[in-house]
């Protein structure tokens, strides 16, 4: 158990639906991560998050959208869903935002998208 | 453009033979070097890490890595694989400058099969 903890497990909707994912890093940890992983893409970087500010944006497409509570916890917002964003969903937590600090992985939210 | 290249998608190993997974990166600064593996249905877990200074790194399980600067190259070995090695393996390297620090930039994976 890595003490990240994400919502939902799994996740089935459909074209054109919006759906939340929902984070509780590792407690301490202030920065958040999100990856998606996709079986042609791989695993990507998101977005990050360090104490409830946007610190770096990756391959995220202008449909989703993320924030991080003053709680520190962090939903990652997909709105109108294709069904190419069917993919595992991971949030990761570590203490800063430096790859010196080790990132902790929740189990992921898989996302079925029909 | 920074990249992490895997070039083996599936390897299969009799149990108890050794094992080696290659990882090559392309960075432009002193790299900060993973390995995670991803059991099925589970997240990802570091097995080890590399900085700076002994290029053999030991992490856990019983993996290694070397880091070989001239080959770009991070490789991971096990001595003597165990059935419940099997699983996906994913070296990554970490941004370390600038407002990207911390991000992992992902290889594809290895997919480790494991005869009994």
């Amino acid at each position: 158990d890595s003490g990240v903890t994400q919502t939902p497990k799994h996740l089935i909707t459909a074209t054109g639906q919006r759906v939340t994912l929902r984070c509780s890093p590792r407690s301490g940890d202030l920065s958040v991560y999100w990856y998606q992983q996709s079986l042609d893409q791989g695993l990507q970087f998101l977005i990050q998050y360090y104490n409830g500010e946007e610190r770096a944006k990756g391959n995220i497409l202008e449909r989703f959208s993320a924030q991080q509570f003053p709680d520190l916890h962090s939903e990652l917002n997909l709105s109108s869903l294709e069904l190419g964003d069917s993919a595992l969903y991971f949030c990761a937590s570590s203490v800063e935002p430096s790859p010196r600090n080790e990132q902790f992985f929740g189990p992921g939210t898989r996302l079925t998208v029909l | 453009a920074q990249s992490v290249t895997q070039p083996d998608i599936h390897i299969t190993v009799s149990e108890g033979a050794s094992l080696e997974l290659r990882c090559n990166y392309s960075y432009g600064a002193t790299p900060y070097l993973f390995w995670y593996v991803q059991s099925p249905g589970q997240g990802l877990q570091l097995l080890l890490k590399y900085f700076s200074g002994d290029t053999l790194v030991q992490g856990i399980k019983g993996f290694e890595a070397e880091f070989k600067r001239s080959q770009s190259s991070f490789n991971l070995r096990k001595p003597s694989v165990h059935w419940s090695d099997a699983a996906e393996y994913f070296c990554a390297v970490g941004m370390n400058y600038g407002g990207s620090q911390g991000n992992l930039i992902f290889g594809k994976g290895t997919k480790l099969s494991v005869k009994p």
